[in-house]
């Protein structure tokens, strides 16, 4: 089945400690999205790309990196520099053949660092 | 810069009733493509409906239907029916350059 796969579904982290969260997709899609949502919020755009080894700050990249080596992997790390880590991640992908623009998601990382 | 704006945080209605949920934008653009998507608890997102900004028609999917007033900028999700499956954080979505706008949600509450 095609899809997107994030591990691991719960991540737990003591401050300071850089943490990296993992994305995979294998739907053949070129651009590739980490999104952070806090509570009671909408979705906020951390990275994206549009191909490989090519990648754009969103809204919020203070404090997050990212690296597209391959099509179907689109890593996020958090780094100690990021003020308030501490959220729910998504990752998603899209194609823009045929027309479609659509984002599909993969099923999230909820990170917590104390 | 384009924005999109949910207006109502929460709504709920009867199961088997009918409900509307508002969505605005702010765009210059003339061609553009408009989504509602559905966050369940379980928060994995789920797309509901897309709408291409050239179509007049309205898209519909099973009981999901759009009202797109694109003069008014104005792009408002219809259930019918509701179920209890239809509970939910809906967000509303445009594509900018590359990229999704997201609103900042409405909660469904289905009521037995």
């Amino acid at each position: 089945d095609g899809g997107i796969t994030q591990s691991p579904k719960y991540l737990f982290r003591k401050e300071g400690q850089n943490v990296t969260l993992s994305c995979e997709q294998n739907l053949n899609h070129d651009a590739m999205y980490w999104y952070r949502q806090d509570p009671g919020q909408g979705l906020r755009l951390i990275y994206y790309s549009q191909i490989v080894n090519d990648f754009q700050k969103g809204d919020i990249a203070e404090g997050y990196s990212v690296s597209r080596e391959k099509k179907e992997s689109f890593p996020l790390t958090v780094t100690s520099a990021q003020k308030n880590p501490t959220a729910f991640y998504l990752c998603a992908s899209s194609t823009e053949l045929a027309g479609l623009y659509e984002q599909y998601f993969g099923p999230g990382t909820r990170l917590t660092v104390t | 810069a384009q924005t999109v704006t949910q207006s109502q945080p929460e709504m709920s209605v009867q199961e088997a009733e009918t409900v509307t949920l508002s969505c605005t934008y702010d765009t210059s653009e003339s061609d553009y493509y408009l989504f509602w998507y559905k966050q369940p608890p379980s928060r994995q997102m789920i797309l509901v409906i897309r709408q291409e900004a050239y179509k007049q028609q309205n898209a519909t999917e099973n009981r999901f239907s759009v009202n797109f007033q694109k003069a008014a900028k104005s792009f408002s999700l219809k259930i019918s029916d509701s179920q209890l499956g239809d509970a939910a954080m809906y967000f509303c979505a445009y594509r900018g350059n590359y990229q999704l706008i997201w609103g900042a949600g409405t909660k469904l509450i289905i009521k037995p």
